[in-house]
């Protein structure tokens, strides 16, 4: 099963809409975070959580919000879609303890696919 | 300007070449050097790290950091159809109460038989 799940990993939503996207990670990590990916902008971080107390905006959270349910959700909101919000969103999740690598690690999900019209 | 640039290519190479993939950035406070892959409908993966400057080998992969040019590099030997896909550059700079990654823009690279 993988680590890090998102639902849904398509979705096509009309102007206006308010659309929630959920993840969910089995790896124990108390951080997370939302990114979008643009063609030729990479991946810009919206929100990031270390906690279930602690929510931190990104660099791009305008129009975004995030609820960190539990250790191991995060769900990523927008409250009315428009269209330059389509893109690719990630969820990750790292853990700073971690042995045997960068202490920063970001394991990510397999992405939601998000289209507003 | 952004604080790490990345050319995003694409860039198509025959099976066999060797792959030449950088990025540069401006924030000399960054430590950890990363290089992600990520395929298509795929979340990015993991593939490399340098801490601060030198080399880094792994199997046909090697990492390369010059802090002192503040530019990183990610060559691919005896490339293969199966390296196709999307390299991401990401840097920190190792604190660990934030943890946040700086990515580039992605190089795509296709890799034909």
């Amino acid at each position: 099963d993988a680590d890090v799940t998102q639902t849904p990993r398509n979705r096509i939503t009309k102007t206006g809409k308010r659309i929630m996207l959920e993840c969910s990670q089995t790896k124990g990590h108390d951080r997370m975070y939302w990114y979008r990916q643009d063609p030729g902008l990479g991946l810009r971080l919206i929100y990031y959580s270390f906690d279930v107390k602690d929510i931190n905006k990104g660099e791009i959270s305008d129009g975004y919000s995030v609820s960190r349910q539990a250790q191991a959700k995060f769900s990523l909101s927008l409250e009315s879609a428009i269209p330059n919000q389509t893109a690719l969103y990630f969820c990750a999740t790292s853990d700073p303890g971690l042995a045997g690598g960068p202490h920063n690690e970001q394991f990510f999900g397999p992405g939601t696919r998000l289209t507003v019209l | 300007q952004k604080e790490v640039e990345q050319d995003p290519g694409p860039l198509s190479v025959p099976e066999g070449a060797i792959v030449s993939l950088n990025c540069t950035y401006s924030n000399s406070a960054f430590q950890y050097f990363m290089w992600y892959r990520q395929y298509s409908r795929k979340g990015p993966e993991l593939l490399m790290y340098t801490y601060s400057s030198g080399n880094k080998e792994d199997g046909r992969f090697t990492a390369q950091v010059d802090k002192s040019s503040k530019y990183i590099s990610l060559f691919i030997r005896d490339s293969q159809p199966s390296d196709s896909a999307t390299y991401l550059c990401a840097m920190s700079d190792g604190g660990t109460s934030y943890g946040k990654l700086t990515f580039g823009q992605g190089t795509i690279l296709t890799v034909h038989p």
